[in-house]
């Protein structure tokens, strides 16, 4: 068990780029979650997977946010046309059965 | 719809003495409620979880959390803090449904341990 894994751990862009972020989770665990985490607060839900559907979506997850988990495994979170608004740590978790999830340490992403 | 509510933005503590860390809920039903720290640079590491029986649940590194309805409270507790639990503290809930799990939050209270 390697844990949660998150690439990059840093991303510096420049507004109006396209970034993409990776999690690979705890093997076998069939929930994915994704959060956003701005300073000062609390992380906030933006997306779920169980197995490879999208169950959820939060507001949060405008247009130019899109997520994806092909096959069940590892998931991507992309953001278009990136906003300084953007800039914050993206955090994800993966669950067994959903009763606990295991955070991976985050990708933290500014917007210059 | 669920929400957190951690009053405590910033506590200071001397070690050795004792620490709670107050998180009111607000949720309809039978809600799953868990304390997670996140030290700098690293993730959320789950302290202790409550889904239903005893109320007073017993977690890692010392700390233990006590549910009570009455209040909608989850307070978090150690009886003697060491330097090492400097930390961001998070309460959250969840739906106690499956099929649901996305957890909600509070703002987080920032622990400072003091010699």
């Amino acid at each position: 068990d390697t844990g949660v894994s998150q690439n990059p751990r840093h991303k510096i862009t420049k507004r109006g780029q396209n970034v993409t972020f990776r999690c690979d989770p705890i093997s076998e665990h069939n929930r994915l979650y994704w959060y956003r985490q701005t300073l000062g607060q609390g992380p906030e839900f933006l997306t779920y997977f169980q197995n490879e559907a999208q169950l959820e979506k939060s507001r949060l997850l405008s247009d130019r946010f899109s997520a994806e988990r092909p096959k069940g495994s590892f998931s991507t979170l992309e953001i278009q046309r990136t906003e300084q608004g953007d800039s914050a740590m993206y955090l994800c978790a993966s669950s067994p059965s959903g009763d606990e999830q295991f955070f991976g340490p985050g990708t933290r992403l500014t917007v210059l | 719809a669920q929400s957190v509510t951690q009053p405590d933005i910033h506590i200071t503590v001397s070690e050795g003495a004792s620490l709670e860390l107050r998180c009111n809920y607000s949720y309809g039903a039978t809600p799953y409620l868990f304390w997670y720290v996140q030290s700098p640079g690293q993730g959320l590491q789950l302290l202790l979880k409550y889904f239903s029986g005893d109320t007073l649940v017993q977690g890692i590194k010392g700390f233990e959390a006590e549910f009570k309805r009455s209040q909608s409270s989850f307070n978090l507790r150690k009886p003697s803090v060491h330097w090492s639990d400097a930390a961001e503290y998070f309460c959250a809930v969840a739906q106690s449904n499956f099929g649901n799990e996305k957890l909600t939050f509070g703002t987080g209270t920032r622990l400072t341990i003091i010699p």
